[in-house]
């Protein structure tokens, strides 16, 4: 069965401070990995696609990595603006289009 | 990218009542799917819905409690039935785009049953 599992569950950073937040993945074949930000009352917004092993994906202060068990999605010196639920889904081979999520890091950064 | 307008964006309703929620694509997509998103949980999908074609049901979910149509490759509704306060949560919708595998998210329906 396909699972992710997202780390950390919280974190808080000063601006400026720059972190990685982790999505661990098992899934039988892997069509494709993606990154959502979440605002409060607000649906899952794209950031990024990753289909394969060692694939990087670059957005402003953002940076997607994929290996074969993992994702990081890597924060740069961010900014408040950044505070948001990071969501990460991967979606199988199967041919069902299923796209299973994590749970999410919600990321709060200090001014 | 799609743009999906989902109405409505929220509502409050007695308990053994019905909802339904639409949504609409501003271009035809194929894939279509409805999420639901409890307070502070991430997404769990409730069912796909192809134009032409019965939705496909996720386990735990019947359609009794949630039918949805899908009569063309724009538009789908979702009604959530003789609701409970149990389905209290947001509800979303979500296209994939032809040719494409990123799905894009609707606003939501922030439904609360009372």
């Amino acid at each position: 069965e396909d699972q992710v599992t997202q780390s950390p569950e919280a974190l808080r950073l000063q601006e400026g401070e720059s972190s990685s937040l982790n999505c661990s993945y098992t899934v039988s074949g892997l069509r494709g990995l993606f990154w959502y930000r979440q605002d409060p009352g607000k649906g899952p917004e794209f950031l990024f696609t990753l289909y394969s092993a060692g694939e990087e994906k670059e957005k402003e202060r953002l940076k997607a990595t994929l290996t074969k068990k993992e994702s990081f999605l890597h924060i740069t010196a961010p900014k408040p603006e950044d505070s948001a639920t990071y969501l990460c889904a991967v979606q199988d081979t199967s041919g069902t289009y299923k796209y299973i999520f994590g749970t999410g890091t919600r990321l709060k950064v200090l001014a | 990218s799609a743009v999906i307008s989902q109405k409505p964006s929220r509502d409050i309703c007695q308990r053994g009542t019905s909802l339904t929620i639409q949504c609409q694509v501003d271009s035809q997509v194929t894939m279509m799917f409805w999420y639901r998103q409890q307070p502070g949980q991430s997404l769990t999908l409730i069912a796909t819905a192809n134009q032409g074609s019965e939705a496909t049901y996720e386990s735990g979910f019947v359609i009794d409690k949630f039918p949805i149509s899908r009569p063309n490759l724009t538009f789908s509704t979702l009604t959530v039935s003789n609701m409970s306060p149990e389905d209290s949560s947001i509800y979303l919708c979500s296209v994939e785009e032809r040719g494409g595998s990123e799905a894009f998210f609707g606003q939501g329906t922030r439904l609360t049953v009372v």
